[in-house]
């Protein structure tokens, strides 16, 4: 399968514990975004990069978050000193910028409880 | 208020019915239109592209774009129920791959 592929893809851990979440782009895609989604709500842009280059971060990404995407293969979302609200799906995606359509390619995601 | 707003739902149709799933957003910047469809503990997957106002058909589906409104919608025709899942709208400044934004969206559920 050479799809987006995330891991863990499901991790429950505690309060104040670090995660980190890793992202496997599909292969020729030059651009990889992270998002977040809660349970009933459409997914919110946390952060994306266009190789190793991380272009855009949303507000919604506080100091705990950091994202890498060394030598623009995989990335990874680590979160430090979870909190309760940081509990949600987290979506990675890819995409070529030659697109025609633009379309992003999700992974399953990860989800994240934290207890 | 939300850049972009869809209708809650959960929506519930008899095989065979006519879906209708609409979204409204506020930035009238936005250019490009899509809508992805999510089945539970899956990933989003692209559904429909549109840019320009008017129609586009793909099937049982139409995507349906009024930028003057600032109002979208998708059409399923025949629904099936393995048509069943969450419909996201989403919409970006520009199409080549840029960041999305999504609307909450709506979840179907289409019955026998």
């Amino acid at each position: 399968d050479t799809g987006v592929s995330q891991n863990p893809r499901h991790k429950i851990t505690k309060r104040g514990q670090n995660v980190t979440f890793r992202c496997d782009p599909i292969s020729e895609h030059n651009r990889l975004y992270w998002y977040r989604q809660t349970l009933g709500q459409g997914p919110e842009f946390l952060t994306y990069f266009q190789n190793e280059a991380q272009l855009e971060k949303s507000r919604l990404l506080s100091d705990r978050f950091s994202a890498e995407r060394p030598k623009g293969s995989f990335s990874t979302l680590e979160i430090q000193r979870t909190e309760q609200g940081d509990s949600a799906m987290y979506l990675c995606a890819s995409s070529l910028t030659s697109s025609s359509t633009g379309e992003l390619f999700f992974g399953e995601g990860s989800r994240l409880t934290v207890l | 208020q939300k850049e972009v707003e869809q209708d809650p739902g959960p929506l519930s149709v008899p095989e065979g019915a006519i879906v209708s799933l609409n979204c409204t957003y506020s930035n009238s910047a936005f250019q490009y239109f899509m809508w992805y469809r999510q089945y539970s503990r899956k990933g989003p997957e692209l559904l429909m592209y549109t840019y320009s106002s008017g129609n586009k058909e793909d099937g049982r589906f139409t995507a349906q774009v009024d930028k003057s409104s600032k109002y979208i919608s998708l059409f399923i025709r025949d629904s099936q129920p393995s048509d069943s899942a969450t419909y996201l709208c989403a919409m970006s400044f520009t199409g080549t791959a840029s960041k999305l934004t999504f609307g909450t969206g709506t979840r179907l559920q289409v019955t026998l």
